[in-house]
C-alpha cells in the first residue's frame, strides 16, 4: 500500500480566511513533505518533516505554517494568503534511512487551492 | 547545485507508437538517485521508477524501460506501444547526497505526452 491521502481536494478561500490542508499516510514513513505546484510547472519543495520535526524549510513565507502532530499526519495551516498562492499543494511521504539510501517519495492527490 | 533538464516540453504520438523521454542532470554528489514520475490530469504524482548512481543496469518493466548513462548524465525513459492512458506529464527528478533528514527532489520541467487514438 503506497497511499497518501489529502483533504480537501479543492479549496477556495479569501485573503482574510484561515484554513488548513491535511495529509495522512499509514505506511510507517517517518519523512513527510509539502510541495507547491503552479500550473505547467514542476513541484517545488516547501517543507520537510523527519521524525515529526521540521528539518527543511525552503524559505517559505510565514503565512504558511506546517504542523506534524504525529508520524501519520501532516497539516499545512494557511492564513492571509495572496492570490499568487493559488496552486496545487502536494503532500508526500518516504521512509527514512539514517545511512545512505534516498528513499522514494510517494505523493498524495493534492489540494487545488484558489485564493480570491 | 543540482539541475535536471527535460528538453522536450511536449510530445504527441499515435497509439502504439513508442515514446522516449529525455532527461539530463547535473550534480556534484557522488551518490544520487534518479526518478521518473507521471502526473495525469487528476494531479497526483505517480512514482514509476528509481535508479541509483552506482547501478547503471538498464531494465524493462512491462511497457516501461529506461536507459541510465552516467557518462553523459542522462536518464532516458521509454514507453513501448503507447496507450491513450499514458497521456500525462512526465517528470524526471534527482535526489542527491547522504541525508538522514529527508531528501530534496529536484524536478525537471516536465514533458507533456499526448497519445492520440
Amino acid at each position: 500500500d503506497t497511499e497518501v491521502t489529502q483533504t480537501p481536494k479543492h479549496l477556495v478561500m479569501g485573503m482574510t480566511n484561515k484554513k488548513s490542508l491535511k495529509c495522512e499516510q499509514h505506511m510507517g514513513h517517518r519523512a513527510m513533505y509539502w510541495y507547491k505546484q503552479k500550473a505547467k510547472k514542476p513541484p517545488e519543495l516547501m517543507f520537510v518533516y523527519s521524525y515529526e520535526k521540521l528539518s527543511i524549510n525552503e524559505s517559505v513565507p510565514s503565512r504558511f505554517s506546517p504542523e506534524c502532530p504525529n508520524s501519520s499526519l501532516l497539516n499545512l495551516h494557511l492564513h492571509a494568503l495572496q492570490p499568487e498562492d493559488s496552486a496545487l499543494y502536494l503532500c508526500a511521504s518516504s521512509r527514512l534511512d539514517r545511512g545512505r539510501i534516498q528513499e522514494t517519495q510517494y505523493f498524495g492527490p493534492g489540494t487545488r487551492l484558489l485564493v480570491l | 547545485a543540482q539541475k535536471v533538464t527535460q528538453a522536450q516540453t511536449e510530445i504527441s504520438v499515435v497509439e502504439k507508437e513508442d515514446v522516449t523521454l529525455d532527461c539530463v542532470y547535473e550534480t556534484r554528489d557522488t551518490t544520487y538517485y534518479l526518478f521518473w514520475y507521471k502526473q495525469p490530469p487528476s494531479g497526483e504524482l505517480v512514482f514509476l521508477i528509481r535508479r541509483n548512481s552506482f547501478d547503471e543496469q538498464n531494465e524493462i518493466s512491462g511497457r516501461y524501460s529506461w536507459n541510465f548513462q552516467k557518462s553523459t548524465s542522462s536518464f532516458n525513459f521509454t514507453i513501448t506501444a503507447s496507450q491513450v492512458v499514458d497521456s500525462a506529464v512526465y517528470f524526471c527528478a534527482l535526489s542527491g547526497g547522504l541525508k538522514a533528514a529527508g531528501n530534496k527532489l529536484t524536478f525537471g520541467g516536465g514533458t507533456r505526452v499526448l497519445v492520440k487514438p
